[in-house]
């Protein structure tokens, strides 16, 4: 079993689409929570922190239940530039990241 | 601000060659981390530095991985007699003491034929 796991995608939606992405983590010692997003042949970017509280950041809302070890990432009115994959990630002690295998997201017109 | 750079962008060797990847992390950045993306494959962590310390190397693949950083600056990811399956995108990440985001660099592409 992998340590975060994530929906396979890949996620195709119209412009202005409401879409959501979960992932589960297996280590429970896991300190940090992340989604980055990655567009083609590129590094990693982090796109927010996600806390237990929720946050929000524009079209993007993230959540985090740590008794359930589960994340997820809520886009609304998707735009053709959100188009990437979105990676879910924790941290461990160190600030070692262990990544999901991401969910690739395109956006049409 | 400069970000993090990595040398070569793009490295096509052979296999049983040695190849050093060099990372140079932001400014001020205590901490780095060595990541690898294979085909198809999501990111794995190889190895972690804190100053010039690795306290964790556990991701590295097997002995024919090493990696060292100096002066608490640059660091290099050696892999010895190279195999067909160490072809990936090795990427470097740094970032400050403590909590905080780190921030990858743009990643070196080892194609070994």
């Amino acid at each position: 079993r992998k340590e975060v796991e994530q929906d396979p995608g890949p996620f195709n939606v119209p412009e202005g689409a409401t879409v959501a992405f979960n992932c589960t983590y297996s280590n429970s010692a896991s300190q940090s929570f992340f989604w980055y997003r990655q567009d083609c042949r590129k590094e990693p970017k982090l796109l927010m922190s996600v806390y237990s509280s929720g946050n929000e950041d524009g079209r993007f809302t993230a959540q985090l239940n740590r008794a359930s070890q589960y994340i997820s990432l809520l886009i609304r009115d998707s735009k053709l530039s959100d188009s990437a994959t979105y990676l879910c990630v924790v941290g461990l002690q160190g600030g070692k990241l262990i990544f999901g295998q991401g969910t690739e997201l395109s956006v049409k017109p | 601000g400069a970000g993090v750079s990595q040398s070569p962008s793009n490295k096509v060797t052979e296999k049983g060659k040695d190849v050093e990847l060099r990372c140079d992390p932001i400014s001020g950045h205590t901490a780095l981390y060595w990541y690898r993306q294979s085909l198809g494959q999501g990111l794995e962590f190889l190895i972690y530095f804190q100053g010039n310390s690795a306290p964790d190397k556990s991701g590295l693949p097997s002995d024919r991985f090493s990696a060292e950083r100096t002066g608490g600056s640059v660091s290099t990811l050696t892999i010895q007699r190279t195999q067909q399956e160490d072809s990936a995108v090795y990427l470097c990440a740094s970032k400050e003491f403590g909590a905080g985001t780190q921030y990858f660099g743009p990643g070196t592409r080892l194609t070994v034929l």
